[in-house]
Parts: C-alpha cells; structure tokens; sequence
C-alpha cells in the first residue's frame, strides 16, 4: 500500500532554515504541501512540487530528488510554526490522493 | 477567490448516515472539482474522495463501499453522505476545491467535527 513518510516534528531559530522531507512512491509532478495552524484548516503553501499560490511568502519552496520531496521553509518566523503535510496522487493511480503523517514545526 | 463552509449534524449514533453540505460562495460548483478530506482528533488528513463537475466521482478504496460525493448544481452546494459510521469515523470534515490537473487541493472549508457516539 502506498504511503509518504514524513519525520513527525522539525524545529528551529528565529531566521534559520528548516527543510522537511517526505518519502515514498512519489509521483513526478503531483507533490503539494499543506499548513495547518492549531484549529485551523490546512493551507496550501506549494503545489506541483516547487510552485507556490501568490498568497504565500517566497520563503516557502519545494523541491523533489528520487523518491523523497522536501519542504524548506527559510528564514523562519514565529508564525510558521504549524503542522506541515505532503499530500501526492499515487503512483500507477494518479486520481487517488495520499497524504503523509504531518510534521510539527518548532520555532525555538 | 472562492469560499467553502460546511454544515451538518455534527454528533451521530453508530450506524447511522453521516451527512454534511459544502456551500459554495464566490464561485461556482460546475467550475471546480471538488473533494472531502477528514482528520480524526489529533491526527492526520485522510482522502475521501472527489467529485468532477460533471459528476464523475473517485473514492479513497478503504470507504469506497460506504461513501457517496455529489453536487446540486443549481443550488451550488457540494455533499458528502458516509454510511454505517462507526467511532472510527469521528473526525472535522474538510471540503476543498480540487485542482486535477495538479492533483492539489487548494482552497479549503473551515471544517466540520462530526461526532460518533452512542
């Protein structure tokens, strides 16, 4: 069964650089990743593994090598500290849809 | 840009059918695809399912048989009808606009806790 592995927490100073992965039978092009704040609904922050919506702050930005594609998120301010979730449509299925297990990020 | 809220019963008997509505404000529902994504308290996002405008609809396999997406065009409204729910199925419900040729989800209803409890 196909599956995306995220560590479950990441953390970080105020202005470093934090990258989160995501592992698994990945398709090439479908890689989006979600923001969720404590009570809040997910927030797209990037689609198609290193584009991102025009609401987000470039400090966002996605890549993706093999089998695993990360999050980076730079210069990291409080308010990016939230659950992240990788989300891809599955390898020789691309209308099913899989999430990972979500990441919390720390801002120390 | 598009806006989404769920509404429905938001505590359940097992066995009974879970219903929620998806209204569409801003847009329309024959413009998008449209999905539902549910996460049980304090764990991850889970897939429902999707459904096209024209109706063509796909259904994460471990609900498939229990399931049913549709839309009501004319009153722009979105649904989501789960049967035989179970305490397993205790979750906030999310509907979300789907963009497949992308294969993201990206605007997002605020989310409805459904309940199941004898």
């Amino acid at each position: 069964q196909s599956a995306l592995t995220q560590p479950p927490s990441a953390s970080g100073s105020p202005g470093q650089s934090v990258t989160i992965s995501c592992t698994g039978t990945i398709t090439d092009l479908y890689v989006s990743w979600y923001q969720q704040h404590p009570g809040k609904a997910p927030k797209l922050v990037i689609f198609e593994v290193n584009k991102r919506p025009s609401w987000v702050p470039d400090r966002f930005s996605g890549s993706k090598s093999g089998n695993t594609a990360s999050l980076t998120v730079s210069g990291l301010q409080p308010e990016d500290e939230a659950d992240y979730y990788c989300s891809s449509s599955i390898v020789g299925n691309s209308f099913d849809m899989i999430f990972g297990g979500g990441t919390k990020l720390t801002v120390l | 840009q598009v806006q989404l809220q769920e509404r429905g019963a938001g505590l359940l008997k097992p066995s009974e059918t879970l219903s929620l509505t998806c209204a569409v404000y801003g847009g329309s529902v024959i413009d998008y695809n449209w999905a539902w994504i549910r996460q049980p308290p304090g764990k991850g996002l889970d897939w429902i399912g999707e459904v096209s405008p024209s109706g063509t609809t796909n259904y994460n396999p471990s609900l498939k048989s229990r399931v049913t997406l549709s839309l009501h065009t004319s009153r722009n409204l979105f649904f989501l009808e789960l049967y035989s729910v179970t305490a397993a199925d205790t979750a906030v419900y999310y509907c979300a606009t789907f963009n497949e040729g992308g294969s993201y989800f990206d605007v997002w209803g605020q989310g409805s806790l459904v309940t199941v409890s004898a």
